[in-house]
């Protein structure tokens, strides 16, 4: 049982260059969110979604796009890279709104 | 405006003593509290959770007390162990909504 598998576990971008981080989870959970870290910042939340085929906004989505086809994928697209968005990405996925599995997580440079 | 709020960005222990992260919240409408726990280079980890209509919930070595008059929960953990040692994040969520909220963290060094 692989649980949440982020990829890559770590990137380098160049300004303006876009990217897709994958999750995946094996769990059959209804609800997957992305996340990131930033130092004194927790975890903000960026997009998420409560079953195949429908997804919201969280804290801070912009600049970021998901889209969910299937119950076990949930990409997350950066379409033009800013240094901004250099962090620490992880994905989470829960068959309620109670607690959590996380992925490894993807470090992204922008540079 | 952060709505969860820790603190204390790090915590030293003696093995063996107790470990006591505190947590404050400013949303009146949250209703379920959560504590994970991360270690360098994983994804935080599920530890313990409440709701808002209990005050105490033990786990093992683990208890979170939550306080909602004045807005503030904790984690105690007894005995510390230096396999604690790790990031600790408090998490809030209100009801219907699945926009868990976290704090900064607090980064808990347990000395052997």
């Amino acid at each position: 049982n692989a649980g949440v598998t982020q990829t890559p576990k770590f990137r380098v971008l160049k300004t303006g260059q876009s990217m897709t981080l994958l999750c995946a989870q094996d769990m059959n959970h209804e609800y997957m969110y992305w996340y990131r870290q930033d130092p004194g910042m927790g975890l903000r939340l960026i997009h998420y979604s409560v079953g195949a085929g429908i997804t919201d906004q969280g804290e801070v989505p912009n600049g970021y796009n998901v889209s969910r086809s299937t119950t076990e994928d949930f990409p997350l697209r950066l379409l033009s890279a800013a240094p901004s968005q250099t962090s620490v990405y992880f994905c989470a996925s829960s068959s309620d709104r109670l607690d959590a599995f996380f992925g490894q997580g993807t470090r992204l440079t922008v540079v | 405006d952060q709505q969860v709020k820790q603190n204390s960005p790090s915590l030293s222990v003696q093995e063996g003593r107790i470990s006591i992260l505190n947590c404050d919240y400013t949303n009146s409408m949250f209703d379920y509290f959560l504590w994970y726990k991360k270690y360098p280079a994983e994804g935080p980890t599920f530890l313990i959770s409440i709701s808002s209509i209990k005050d105490k919930n033990e786990d093992g070595r683990f208890t979170v007390f939550l306080n909602k008059s004045a807005k503030h929960l904790s984690l105690h953990i007894v005995p510390s162990q230096p396999g604690d040692s790790a990031v600790y994040f408090c998490a809030a969520s209100a009801p219907g909504g699945f926009k868990t909220i976290f704090g900064a963290g607090t980064r808990l060094f347990v000395k052997a």
